[in-house]
């Protein structure tokens, strides 16, 4: 069955120092998700990427963020300079059409910012 | 906005019983509504969904949840549970009036706490 494939499982990083988070989407999907969870809190969307561009984003997704499809296979998330109140838990998602029907989970990267 | 509340954080239940985890969203115009399922250290798992037609919707693994415009609820109810159906549920919603991108807007989640 396909999936949604995200790497690393776990990132530990000092404050300041920048980040990619990197996510394969399902091969056939067109629509690109990232969401993050705060310890303790809701999942939350941060951006929707489509037709390689950016289609969404909340008032979370700043300047610090930014999304990239460089090689046609991968998705990367890229915090600039990252905060303490960036620990969370990071996940991408893919769907074949604009989530109507369903939008498939990686399993999620823990990002600790020290 | 949409937001989404998942009434209850926590909910134990004994093995074999019934159990309905409860889900209320704010605005009805135009939503599509989804529960996910997180399992210790996994993703987050489809288990069913209501795009439109028949307000009871069943899923996976022997859930099912009603779609109940009037009270803006989207409640997942399974008759039996087992010790395996511990995990975290989430619902969600995709307001489809306010946004064209698909995305999901989440409730904080419930805790489904199986007890043998």
């Amino acid at each position: 069955e396909p999936e949604v494939t995200q790497t690393p499982s776990h990132q530990v990083t000092q404050m300041g120092q920048e980040v990619i988070l990197r996510c394969v989407p399902i091969s056939n999907h067109l629509y690109f998700y990232w969401y993050r969870q705060i310890l303790g809190q809701k999942v939350e969307f941060l951006v929707s990427f489509y037709n390689n561009e950016i289609s969404e984003k909340s008032e979370i997704f700043d300047d610090q963020f930014s999304v990239e499809r460089p090689d046609g296979s991968n998705f990367t998330l890229k915090i600039r300079s990252t905060k303490l109140e960036d620990s969370a838990m990071y996940f991408c998602a893919s769907s074949g059409d604009r989530g109507y029907t369903e939008a498939f989970f990686g399993q999620g990267t823990r990002l600790t910012v020290v | 906005a949409q937001s989404v509340t998942q009434l209850d954080s926590q909910v134990p239940v004994f093995e074999e019983a019934p159990v309905e985890l409860r889900c209320n969203y704010s605005s009805s115009v135009s939503v599509y509504l989804f529960w996910y399922v997180q399992y210790p250290n996994q993703g987050l798992q489809l288990l069913l969904k209501y795009l439109s037609g028949s307000t009871l919707v069943k899923g996976i693994n022997g859930f099912e949840a009603e779609f109940n415009k009037s009270q803006t609820s989207f409640h997942l109810r399974k008759p039996s549970v087992h010790i395996s159906d511990t995990a975290e549920y989430f619902c969600a919603v995709s307001d489809r009036w306010t946004s064209n991108t698909g995305k999901l807007i989440f409730g904080q989640g419930t805790t489904l706490q199986v007890k043998p």
